[in-house]
């Protein structure tokens, strides 16, 4: 089965800086999820991104789609030290409801 | 909001037991999902529910079944637990979200521990 994978695995970085994590999936899909899961709780949806589109923001979230390379990236802007978390990207593999998930990339952010 | 509910947030059990999880949303969701978290291995997919009564085997069903008798209530079962079932479990059920978005709502998670 298509396999979505982070990169990097971890990431530390300073409060105020910009995060940058990385997403490569397999085959093809109709859009590309991206999650966050503070320590121990369930994953919490951040923002989707349809394969026709190729940039799209939320806040301080900033997500690209490139589906020529089958890789999608999500940019935190000025972070903070509440996005500390694990961060996922989920594809629908042309289903719709049945989700992929990466092994996801631990944030942390240092105050 | 959509609230996906897990009954138990820690569990202990021995091995052979016979362990059951269960999981409630409250959205009128027909898709609900299991996965189990591993350090590593990100989420995989247990099984899935369509509908009530309705049920597919995910990546990892093996040790695993599910019963769906009501649309609001997915539940997991492990029918004799192994130590190698010690992990975090997550349940989901899938919904629209407004316009034609749709996302999957996560429970809080059940860290089960087989000792």
């Amino acid at each position: 089965s298509q396999q979505g994978e982070e990169d990097p695995q971890a990431l530390s970085i300073q409060e105020g800086e910009n995060a940058t994590m990385n997403c490569s999936y397999k085959t093809s899909i109709n859009n590309l999820q991206w999650y966050r899961q503070n320590s121990g709780r369930g994953l919490v949806h951040l923002i989707l991104i349809r394969s026709n589109e190729r940039e799209k923001h939320s806040g301080r979230l900033r997500v690209t789609l490139d589906t020529s390379k089958k890789s999608s990236s999500l940019l935190i802007t000025a972070s903070r030290a509440a996005d500390t978390a694990s961060y996922f990207c989920a594809t629908d593999g042309g289903g719709a409801q049945k989700l992929v998930f990466g092994q996801g990339t631990r944030l942390t952010i240092n105050p | 909001d959509v609230k996906v509910t897990q009954s138990s947030r820690y569990l202990v059990k021995r091995t052979g037991e016979k362990v059951f999880l269960e999981c409630v949303q409250d959205m009128d969701h027909e898709n609900m999902f299991w996965y189990r978290q591993d350090p590593g291995l990100g989420l995989r997919l247990i099984y899935f529910s369509y509908d009530v009564k309705m049920k597919e085997k995910g990546d990892i069903p093996e040790g695993y079944s599910v019963s769906r008798e009501k649309k609001e209530r997915f539940s997991l079962i492990l029918e004799s637990a192994s130590t190698n079932q010690t992990s975090m479990y997550l349940c989901a059920s899938f919904g629209p979200r407004g316009g034609n978005s749709y996302e999957q709502y996560f429970g809080p998670g059940t860290r089960l521990t087989v000792t």
